[in-house]
């Protein structure tokens, strides 16, 4: 069984800064895809990051990069400059071997300061 | 915009009433998955479906049926809905990528039973 977990309900960081959400996540799978979804206070979730269990680099999207750490089975969000838009609910969520449904974790919920 | 809409977007129903929720998309991806998603659980999968006529169970497939009778509609129903099924629902839809195929999620709908 796949399970993806999140140990920060909430996070505070400061307009500009850096800030990094934790997501560890257990399969007995090799092959293994890692997401992170943003979900504004507004409901939708959008994709922002994918990851995949072979990549030799940490992947980038813009201000968001993936720090994947596979012998910790780590696979945690950066998300640098923050900006006000970014106060949201992020899940990180897995698809493991053949599966084709994404297990997801319970969430962090990032509130950007002024 | 991944072309996925839900009908209808809020509910309130009485228990033990049957429900059906609508999922419509208008660029014939084959997967769509039906997730519910619950305070402390992140979003957690009902049903998905791999074709027309063709669907699975998913971890929390009780109390739910589903049918995909053409392509782009996938419905799920409550055949005789429980407050425990109280939860906002999201379709999504796989897109295929480069590196991986991602799941785009639909807007969701709200569905309270009193």
């Amino acid at each position: 069984a796949q399970k993806i977990t999140q140990t920060q309900p909430g996070m505070f960081v400061q307009e500009k800064e850096a800030v990094t959400l934790d997501c560890t996540y257990d399969t007995s799978d090799q092959s293994y895809g890692l997401f992170w979804y943003k979900q504004p206070s507004s409901g939708e979730m959008i994709f922002l990051i994918y990851q995949g269990s072979y990549d030799e680099q940490n992947a980038t999207e813009g201000r968001y990069s993936l720090n994947f750490q596979k012998a910790r089975k780590s696979a945690n969000l950066v998300i640098s400059a923050s900006q006000l838009g970014d106060s949201a609910m992020y899940f990180c969520a897995m698809r493991a071997g053949s599966a084709r449904q994404l297990t997801f974790g319970s969430g962090t919920q990032l509130t950007v300061l002024p | 915009d991944a072309g996925i809409t839900q009908s209808p977007r809020h509910k309130v129903t009485e228990t033990g009433t049957p429900v059906t929720l609508r999922c419509h998309q208008t660029e014939n991806h084959r997967y769509m998955y039906w997730y519910r998603q619950d305070p402390g659980h992140g979003l957690r999968l009902i049903h998905y479906s791999y074709g027309v006529k063709d669907t699975d169970k998913g971890e929390v497939s009780d109390g739910y049926s589903v049918s995909r009778s053409k392509t782009e509609d996938f419905l799920l129903t409550l055949e005789s809905a429980t407050s425990s099924q109280t939860s906002v629902y999201f379709c999504a839809i796989s897109v295929a990528g480069a590196s991986t195929d991602t799941q785009y999620f639909g807007p969701g709908t709200r569905l309270t039973v009193l």
